[in-house]
């Protein structure tokens, strides 16, 4: 069966620092990606999908970026974290050529 | 852009009582999803309706599509504790898409 991991389940950064979110994806080959950030008030919002390999599509420009070095592996980054990026970071999958996704667990990020 | 509705927001209910929670869409469905949240966690996927008039049961959850009016509804009979969180709905925003645009969820709340 397929399962989704998430790392870490929390984190607390200074603003200003780095990112690394890793999202890991388990018994399926070829998986859509998909990056959401969930805040308060403002439901589950998409930020990043990929298709394959290296193939990332964005869809609100922000200081955030995403990176697939492989297929079951999908990573949330950022240079400089803004107060603003705080929030709850949920990655899904969903079968190639399929709609229905899976979430993992999610990442609670509070940037102070 | 499509837009998704929820309504109510938010619902208290006591135990034992049936509930409804709707999901109204701005444009044409191309296929419903729901999903079922508890606070902190991922997303869990409950089901999908595709064609007008399909009707899903999910142990006493059942969900309703009406192409016509662009909505959704999510009934739960004789609600129990473990029906609490957050019910989020989702809609492919096209026709070949295979994103899905989510609403802002209804935080459902069972009073002993």
């Amino acid at each position: 069966s397929q399962t989704i991991h998430q790392w870490p389940a929390t984190l607390v950064q200074p603003v200003g620092s780095p990112l690394s979110l890793e999202c890991t994806v388990e018994g399926t080959s070829n998986p859509n990606l998909y990056w959401y950030r969930q805040a308060a008030g403002r439901g589950l919002q998409l930020l990043f999908y990929s298709v394959g390999i290296g193939q990332i599509s964005s869809e609100v420009p922000q200081n955030l970026s995403a990176s697939r070095p492989q297929d079951r592996q999908f990573i949330l980054s950022s240079k400089k974290l803004l107060l603003s990026d705080s929030g709850f970071y949920l990655c899904a999958w969903s079968g190639m050529g399929q709609v229905t996704q899976y979430f993992g667990p999610g990442t609670r990020l509070t940037v102070l | 852009s499509q837009e998704l509705e929820q309504s109510p927001q938010s619902l208290i209910v006591q135990e034992g009582k049936n509930l409804t929670i709707n999901c109204t869409s701005s444009k044409t469905l191309y296929g419903l999803y729901w999903y079922k949240q508890k606070y902190g966690e991922g997303l869990i996927f409950l089901m999908m309706l595709q064609k007008g008039g399909e009707e899903k049961s999910h142990e006493k959850i059942t969900a309703k599509l009406d192409e016509k009016k662009q909505q959704s509804s999510l009934h739960i009979t004789a609600s129990q504790p473990s029906h609490a969180g957050i019910y989020l709905c989702g809609a492919r925003g096209g026709n070949r898409d295979d994103k899905i645009i989510f609403g802002k969820g209804t935080r459902l709340h069972i009073l002993p």
